[in-house]
Order: C-alpha cells, then structure tokens, then sequence
C-alpha cells in the first residue's frame, strides 16, 4: 500500500457519460498530481494541484476537470466521454517543495469508455 | 513534444545478467532525473534518482549514469533478477520550477531463467 488511494478501481461507462475520479494522498503531501496512461503510452501530466490550488497543467482536455478539496483529496471529472479517454488515470502525490521530488502513485483507476 | 524519450519500448535479458535501459532528454532545464517501476495493475514506484550535480548514482543492484552533454541517462540492473521483470519509466523534471515529472513511455522488462 503505498499510502496514495484512488476509487474505483475500474469504470466501465458509455459514451457521452460523466464520471468521478477520486483521490486521497499520502498523509502529509500537499501536492496531488493527476497523469493518463493510454495503450502502450507513457505517462501523460494532466493536472496539478497544490494545498487547493491548481498548480500546473498540462494536456488536459477542457471535458476534463478537477479540484482538490480542504481535506486534500482530489477529484478528477471527465464528461461527454469518448471511446478515447478510456485509459489508466493515475494520481500520485508529493510533498513539494522540501527537496523530495519523488512522487508516490496510486494504484490509478481503469477507464474504459463503450 | 516528447521531452523524454525511452526508445526500447522492451528488453529480454537473461537472469543473472545486466540490464542496460535507456533513456534521452531534450530539455536542457531538467537537472533531476528518476526511474520508476510499474507492475501490471499497481501504480509506478520510485526506484532511483539522479541530480544532475552528479553523474552516478548506486543503490544496491541499481545503478543510473547521467551524461549531461549527451542528455541521456541509464538505469543498470546488476544482476537481473525474474522480479524485475516490469516496465520501467524515466522522468525527469526542473527543480528550479518544482515542475511537473515528464515522464517516458516505458521499457517493458523481461527477465528470463
């Protein structure tokens, strides 16, 4: 367990459907980050979020959203969902800014879009 | 704009062996370097990281080189092991901007008897 949970685990939805991601990071880490791993993709940086407030972002599509909440949890929402979003989604989590610059990654949850 | 480019996308070595996986850069303002570990349905691990203050890093079996001219670095695997056998990532970021990890598309790993 590496202390980084997300839920579900698996979503099986149909096109044109709105789905939550959700995220809770490891005890002490202020950073969430939220990356989508497609077929025989790398790891692509969608979003971050730091003690609430997004931080940086990257290739997000604008059907896609997030926050991070006072408790530091943070949720991802994909809508009108296309066969092409179905992908891993991983969040993972750091503790920015004291010289650790590993993050720690959930499990990540499994989208699959029909 | 691939910025961290691992061009095996796999590798078969044999157990006892050493693992050579590799992996290039383009961004000149990365001077932080790590590997991850994926295993199938788990979420990447940190194995091993590199500032580039340094050019050699060792922890245990693992060893990564850094060779700043050439922007590329490496991950040696000494020796392999059948539970090695996972897909490794190379990230990589700026800490002067606490950016964001850019992360490879992976070498899948095979480790074989």
């Amino acid at each position: 367990d590496s202390g980084v949970t997300q839920t579900p685990k698996h979503l099986i939805t149909a096109t044109g459907q709105r789905v939550t991601l959700r995220c809770s990071p490891r005890s002490g880490d202020l950073s969430v980050y939220w990356y989508q791993q497609s077929l025989d993709q790398g790891l692509q940086f969608l979003i971050q979020y730091y003690n609430g407030e997004e931080r940086a972002k990257g290739n997000i599509l604008e059907r896609f959203s997030a926050q991070q909440f006072p408790d530091l949890h943070s949720e991802l929402n994909l809508s009108s969902l296309e066969l092409g979003d179905s992908a891993l989604y991983f969040c993972a989590s750091s503790v920015s800014g004291q010289g650790n610059y590993g993050y720690t990654f959930g499990s990540g949850t499994r989208l699959t879009v029909v | 704009d691939q910025q961290v480019k691992q061009n095996s996308p796999s590798l078969s070595v044999q157990e006892g062996r050493i693992s050579i996986l590799n992996c290039d850069y383009t961004n000149s303002m990365f001077d932080y370097f790590l590997w991850y570990k994926k295993y199938p349905a788990e979420g990447p691990t940190f194995l091993i990281s590199i500032s580039s203050i340094k050019d050699k890093n060792e922890d245990g079996r693992f060893t990564v080189f850094l060779n700043k001219s050439a922007k590329h670095l490496s991950l040696h695997i000494v020796p392999s092991q059948p539970g090695d056998s996972a897909v490794y990532f190379c990230a990589a970021l700026n800490t002067g901007t606490a950016s964001k990890l850019t992360f490879g598309t992976g070498t899948r790993l095979q480790v074989t008897l």
